[in-house]
C-alpha cells in the first residue's frame, strides 16, 4: 500500500512568488492534515480536513495560506504570496479513525515533507 | 503549547533498552498518549499509543502509570537506526474531535555502538 506521498520535495521560490504544495494521502483516508516546522522552531499544526470539509483551520497562520481538498482525495496548499518566514518543512499526515472495544484508535502517517525555501 | 514535559536528549548503548520518560501532569481522563518519532529528514512516524493500560506492539512498550500522569516509551534493543527525535504527546479521541497533534521539542535519543 502507497504511503502518504508529497509533491515536490523541495521548492525555491522568491519572496512574493507563489506556492503550490500537494499531498496524496493513503487511499481510504477520510482524515488529512498539514502540519509545519519553520528554522529552530517545534512542528505546527496547520489544519485538519475530514473528507473535503475543513474541521479545524485554527493553526493557518494568515491568509496567504489556502488549503483545498476538492473531491476529498489529494489536497494542496498555495502560499500566495510567500514571504521570507514561510520557509520550513510542510508535512501532510493522513488517517483513519475507528473506535472497537471502547478504544479509539487513529494513526496519522506522514509523509516525507515539502521543504520550501523563499529567497 | 505542548502538555507533555520531555527531556532534550539522551544516549543509549546499541543492543540496551532506550526507556524515553514523559510527564504529563495535567492529563485528562479522554486523552491519550501518543509516541512519534522523526528521524533526520524523514516525516515523523507514529510508534505507539495508549489511554490507561500498558501497551506493547513490533516497535516498543508503552507504561502509563496508574495516576497516569506520566509514562514511558520502551525501545527494548535499541540499534543505530532508532537514533531519532522521540515525542510523547497526548491528545483527545472522539468522533468530532480534531485529531491534531501538538509537538514539543521532544527527546532526541542518540543510540551509541
Amino acid at each position: 500500500e502507497a504511503g502518504v506521498t508529497q509533491f515536490p520535495s523541495h521548492s525555491v521560490i522568491e519572496k512574493g512568488q507563489t506556492v503550490t504544495l500537494r499531498c496524496d494521502p493513503i487511499s481510504g483516508h477520510d482524515n488529512l492534515y498539514w502540519y509545519r516546522r519553520v528554522m529552530g522552531k517545534e512542528i505546527k499544526f496547520l489544519l485538519h480536513f475530514v473528507k473535503e470539509s475543513k474541521q479545524d483551520e485554527s493553526g493557518m497562520p494568515n491568509n496567504r495560506f489556502l488549503a483545498e481538498r476538492t473531491g476529498g482525495t489529494y489536497s494542496t496548499l498555495k502560499v500566495q504570496p510567500a514571504e521570507l518566514e514561510d520557509s520550513g518543512v510542510y508535512f501532510c499526515a493522513s488517517s483513519h479513525r475507528s473506535f472497537a472495544t471502547s478504544v479509539y484508535r487513529e494513526t496519522q502517517y506522514f509523509g516525507p515533507g515539502t521543504r520550501l525555501l523563499v529567497l | 503549547d505542548a502538555k507533555t514535559t520531555q527531556p532534550t536528549s539522551m544516549d543509549c548503548a546499541e543492543g540496551r533498552a532506550a526507556n524515553l520518560p514523559c510527564n504529563h501532569s495535567t492529563i485528562s481522563g479522554n486523552e491519550y498518549v501518543y509516541w512519534y518519532r522523526q528521524i533526520h529528514s524523514q516525516g515523523p512516524q507514529y510508534i505507539i499509543h495508549g489511554l490507561k493500560n500498558n501497551e506493547t506492539n513490533e516497535m516498543a512498550s508503552l507504561i502509563i502509570t496508574e495516576d497516569r500522569k506520566s509514562s514511558t516509551l520502551i525501545l527494548p534493543h535499541a540499534t543505530l537506526r532508532d537514533t531519532a527525535v522521540y515525542y510523547c504527546i497526548v491528545r483527545v479521541h472522539g468522533s468530532s474531535n480534531t485529531g491534531k497533534l501538538i509537538f514539543g521539542q521532544g527527546t532526541t535519543l542518540q543510540v551509541k555502538p
